[in-house]
Formats: C-alpha cells, sequence, structure tokens
C-alpha cells in the first residue's frame, strides 16, 4: 500500500498541553502537508513543508521534516478544547499532484 | 461564500439505483478531486481533473464516471449502487502552484 501511516492513532490530552503526532511516508517527495478534520467535516489544509526544510511554523503549529528517515511530525502547543479533530498527513505521490493521505490521528482535547 | 461545495450532504439510495453528486468551487482553481472516505477514514484519491481534462483515474469500477462541464464544476455519477460504495465522498480543488488542497463538506453516501 502506498498510505503513510500515522503515531498515534489516537491521542487524549488536556488542554494547555502539547501534542505531538507522527507520519511516516513511503516514496520521496517535494512536500509534505498536513490537514485537519472535524467531525463530520471536510478536510482543511494547515501547513505545507517542502523537501528543503527541516521545520515550519504556523502559529501554534509546529513541523519538522526528515526525508532520510521518510518521516514528519506535528506538534500542537498549548492545545485548546477546539484543536479536537483528526490530523493527516499526505504527500505527493511521485511529485505529482496525486496526494497520498495518512492513516490520521484522532486528537482528543478536554477542557 | 462557500469556496468548495458539494451537494447533496446526504444521500440514501437502494442498491441498484444511480445516483450523482455535485461539486462546484469558486476559487478559480484548475485542477479538482473527488476523494472516498470509508468508515475507517481511510482517504483516497478517485479522480482528478484539470481545467474539464481527466487526469488521474485510480482503479476505480466503471460504474463510477466524473463529468466535469466546465472548470469549475466535476460531478461523480455512480451506476448500479452496491453496499461497499457507502461511503463519504470528498470533493476538493486546487491551484498548482499552492499545492494545498481545498475541501468540500463531504456527501455522506449510505446504500442499503
Amino acid at each position: 500500500s502506498q498510505q503513510g501511516e500515522e503515531d498515534p492513532q489516537a491521542l487524549s490530552i488536556q488542554e494547555g498541553e502539547n501534542a505531538t503526532m507522527n507520519c511516516s511516508y513511503k516514496t520521496s517527495i517535494n512536500n509534505l502537508q498536513w490537514y485537519r478534520q472535524n467531525s463530520g467535516r471536510g478536510l482543511v489544509h494547515l501547513i505545507l513543508i517542502r523537501s528543503n526544510e527541516r521545520e515550519k511554523h504556523s502559529g501554534r503549529l509546529r513541523v519538522t521534516l526528515d526525508t532520510s528517515k521518510k518521516s514528519s511530525s506535528l506538534l500542537i502547543t498549548a492545545s485548546r478544547a477546539a484543536d479536537t479533530a483528526s490530523y493527516f498527513c499526505a504527500t505527493p505521490y511521485y511529485n505529482t499532484d496525486k496526494l497520498i493521505f495518512g492513516t490520521g490521528t484522532r486528537l482528543q482535547v478536554f477542557p | 461564500d462557500t469556496a468548495v461545495s458539494q451537494t447533496p450532504k446526504y444521500l440514501v439510495t437502494q442498491m441498484g439505483n444511480d445516483k450523482s453528486i455535485k461539486c462546484e468551487q469558486n476559487l478559480g482553481h484548475d485542477t479538482m478531486y473527488w476523494y472516498k472516505q470509508d468508515s475507517k477514514k481511510f482517504l483516497k484519491i478517485m479522480f482528478s481533473y484539470n481545467n474539464k481534462e481527466l487526469i488521474i483515474n485510480e482503479t476505480v469500477p466503471n460504474r463510477f464516471s466524473p463529468k466535469s462541464p466546465d472548470k469549475a464544476h466535476l460531478n461523480l455519477h455512480i451506476n448500479s449502487l452496491e453496499l461497499g460504495d457507502s461511503a463519504v465522498y470528498f470533493c476538493a480543488s486546487t491551484k498548482e502552484e499552492s499545492l494545498a488542497q481545498y475541501f468540500g463538506p463531504g456527501t455522506r453516501l449510505t446504500v442499503l
């Protein structure tokens, strides 16, 4: 299967704590993207990191990329109940516009 | 002012029926997609259209036929619906240089 894997599958934390999700992928890439999906909704693009970048920040989000290990991590700092959602990484299949999505991490943030 | 819209949001139908899902984007994007998300939340691309031309056609039964009347619309027609077609179908679009994809709210299809 081309599908990437995310770890953990599920994560429960208290508001104010940090949440870290990991993603492993299989093919060489020119970028990696993270998306959020609230229950019953479509996916929302969060952040894109290019293969020549090692780290990128956007507000409370921090993404790292290690192309040698074919892995990425998403850190959400000072989490809020509104961050409760599923988070997916996505990579382009051999640098086409076909995105291969990971299996997702379900994050629950308790108030 | 919805960027990517889909209709209907819910679709419940009997096996063997034919149904269509419509998608429209008002973002001026060049490429549109259909994805299928199963009950385990696995998201898989089905089709991709760029400027009304089919670019990606994954291994999808030929009962599924996308139609793009213009750059802003990509509809999905499904013939002879089967139980296994039950899923949430998402439309998405992108502008080439941005790479990020914008998703519609999804259509939950239930085949009885």
